[in-house]
């Protein structure tokens, strides 16, 4: 069956290190999405991309980075990792724009 | 400023009684509203939709109702299941295809 997929389930890593969450779909959709979950706030959209080469901005990308090398994948960078960064890390795709997105089961990240 | 606000954080409600759950959003352009499911330790499912035209879809147990007018929409489920029991997000789409999600909802449905 197609999925989605995310890994690792869980991190903890230490402030100022790098950090990369991995998505894998096998949908063959070309809209990927990340988004990060915190209590009280929802989902809250981080970057997006609508086909390979591709990368937007969201809703709050500051210290994340995106990239799409191809249609399956799109891993999020956090740069230097920050405590405000912790959070579940979320990651959805969907096949056009107007449809439906499916969320993977979540990346939970501590930063210490 | 949230564009899309469920205003209790949560619900409980007896199994088999109505669960009714509340959505406001301020943006107008909106114009196709979702509702998500999410179980613990899982992702958002995709539960129910309605398009910015329409004020009622139905469907099994599941009903959301939408006032333009009141930029109001809520989820009804009857009977409510504790297999209902998990965190409900609204979402709201614009003309970008950009969703914009609620805080979300904790329903708690005891036996």
């Amino acid at each position: 069956d197609a999925e989605i997929t995310q890994s690792p389930r869980h991190k903890i890593t230490e402030t100022g290190r790098q950090v990369t969450l991995a998505c894998h779909q096998t949908w063959n959709h070309n809209n990927m999405f990340w988004y990060r979950q915190d209590l009280g706030h929802g989902l809250r959209l981080i970057h997006y991309s609508y086909g390979v080469q591709d990368t937007n901005k969201g809703e709050v990308s500051d210290g994340y980075s995106v990239s799409r090398s191809n249609t399956e994948d799109l891993p999020l960078t956090l740069e230097s990792a920050a405590s405000s960064q912790t959070s579940v890390y979320f990651c959805a795709s969907s096949g056009t724009s107007r449809e439906t997105q499916y969320f993977g089961p979540g990346t939970r990240l501590l930063v210490l | 400023d949230q564009q899309v606000k469920q205003n209790s954080p949560s619900l409980s409600v007896q199994e088999g009684r109505i669960s009714i759950l509340n959505c406001d959003y301020t943006n107008s352009m909106f114009d196709y509203f979702l509702w998500y499911k999410k179980y613990p330790a899982e992702g958002p499912t995709f539960l129910i939709s309605i398009s910015s035209i329409k004020d009622k879809n139905e469907d099994g147990r599941f009903t959301v109702f939408l006032n333009k007018s009141a930029k109001h929409l809520s989820l009804h489920i009857v009977p409510s299941q504790p297999g209902d029991s998990a965190v409900y997000f609204c979402a709201a789409r614009n003309a970008g295809n950009m969703l914009t999600f609620g805080g979300g909802t904790r329903l708690m449905v005891k036996p």
